[in-house]
């Protein structure tokens, strides 16, 4: 079944701790991209990937990193995390590089909340 | 600055009524124009999509949506909503840095 994976689904941690969040494509897509949810702010692009080793940040970076060491996963690390990353994370994907009417896949989420 | 209007946080209708969310954008380029939904505990899927033609569009589950160049708009219609469309929906232009808007919670009461 073609999808987006992402693991974990809950995560609770504690500020200062590093933590990887995966996420996983099957179907060969080139563009990735992760977003968080914030009541009343939608989603806001965290940064994105248009091929392997090509990454760019999207309008929210501080605080966060990703690798595209392959073609299919994507994972988004926040090196020392902050009560004010506690949001609600979507990986997402699609099939063309420039991503513009491609639509996105996205994963089921990840509910993080940084105490 | 590239962004995208949606008018309405939260509507609550009853079944059968008709349904319209507004979404204005800003965008530089070439539009591309989408249309996503959220129900409550999952990820987002599409609803319907534009990039050309007809600038009326049909989606999935009777949702259709109108590209209005001149106003700069892309709104959601349905006509008949049911209580199983009680979701959030966004509106989003397209590109490398695609752009959402805050998101409508439409609640359908039975």
């Amino acid at each position: 079944e073609a999808q987006v994976t992402q693991n974990p689904r809950y995560l609770i941690t504690v500020t200062g701790k590093k933590l990887t969040v995966t996420c996983s494509q099957n179907m060969n897509h080139e563009y990735m991209s992760w977003y968080r949810q914030d009541p009343g702010l939608g989603l806001r692009q965290i940064y994105y990937s248009m091929n392997v080793e090509v990454t760019d940040k999207g309008d929210v970076p501080e605080g966060y990193k990703v690798s595209r060491k392959e073609k299919r996963n994507f994972p988004l690390i926040l090196e020392s995390p902050s009560p004010n990353q506690t949001s609600l994370y979507f990986c997402a994907s699609s099939l063309s590089r420039g991503a513009t009417n491609e639509k996105l896949f996205f994963g089921s989420g990840t509910q993080l909340s940084v105490l | 600055a590239q962004s995208v209007s949606q008018h309405n946080h939260h509507v609550i209708l009853s079944e059968a009524a008709s349904l319209e969310l507004g979404c204005n954008y800003s965008y530089g380029g070439t539009v591309n124009l989408f249309w996503y939904v959220q129900y409550p505990g999952q990820h987002l899927q599409l609803l319907l999509k534009y990039f050309s033609g007809d600038p009326l569009v049909k989606g999935i589950k009777g949702f259709e949506a109108e590209f209005i160049k001149s106003k700069f708009s892309f709104n959601l219609r349905k006509p008949s909503v049911q209580w199983s469309d009680t979701a959030e929906y966004f509106c989003a232009v397209g590109g490398f840095k695609t752009i959402f808007g805050a998101g409508t919670r439409l609640f359908v009461k039975a």
